[in-house]
């Protein structure tokens, strides 16, 4: 079991660029969420995924971000014409039920995207 | 005011000493996360709570829903104890892990 896999680990963008970040949630669990970490500032949560369907995007800026975990492959967060404001570390988690019925949370390593 | 508040901001130990962080939260909640950063930048989760005490190893948290607060303890700190420890909420209202993150309490012991 591999864990929570994202790619890339690291990407550069120039203003204007696109950029996906990938993630590959642990085996069995069906839930997905991605955080952001701008630099010097804390964790926010953007969006929820289930298999095909966002339960929650109260936390994805309103334009050029967008969130999907297709019924096959990895979830993937693409941010359009991106500006130097984006540069962040990206972190996915996941999760499945334990023993005792919680979600527990297993995060990624994180993508750290920077905007020149 | 933030909703998630750590204390102490940054902590120096030395190795052996016992350590306690603590997070209060102004908002009705269904669980609290501690998560450790590493200097690298990976987060792992330590515990997912809404009541009582847990322990894991040489790492202890334990929860108060009546006065919204929750501590972290580590006994018989060591060196690679240090990284940044951070408290996330879950619940006031949000999907499940739509978590309200604190600022982090990094902590740096010394051998």
């Amino acid at each position: 079991n591999a864990g929570v896999m994202q790619n890339p680990r690291h990407l550069v963008r120039r203003r204007g660029q696109e950029a996906r970040l990938r993630c590959s949630p642990m085996k069995g669990h069906s839930h997905v969420y991605w955080y952001r970490q701008l630099p010097e500032e804390g964790l926010k949560f953007m969006v929820y995924l289930q298999k095909e369907n966002i339960i929650d995007e109260s936390g994805m800026p309103k334009e050029r971000f967008s969130a999907e975990f297709p019924k096959e492959g990895p979830s993937i967060l693409r941010i359009q014409q991106v500006v130097r404001g984006d540069s962040a570390a990206y972190f996915c988690a996941s999760s499945g039920e334990d023993i005792s019925g919680a979600n527990v949370l297993t995060f990624g390593a994180g993508s750290r995207l920077t905007v020149l | 005011k933030n909703e998630v508040e750590q204390s102490p901001q940054n902590l120096t130990a030395q190795e052996g000493e016992f350590i306690t962080i603590n997070c209060s939260y102004s908002v009705g909640i269904s669980a609290l996360h501690w998560l450790q950063q590493h200097p690298g930048g990976g987060i792992v989760s330590l515990f997912m709570l809404s009541s009582g005490k847990k322990k894991h190893g040489r790492l202890i948290a334990t929860i108060n829903i009546q006065e919204k607060h929750s501590s972290l303890h580590i006994t018989a700190s060591h060196p690679r104890d240090s990284a940044v420890y951070i408290c996330a909420v879950e619940g006031g209202g949000g999907s499940q892990g739509n978590l309200i993150f604190g600022k982090g309490t990094k902590l740096s012991v010394k051998p």
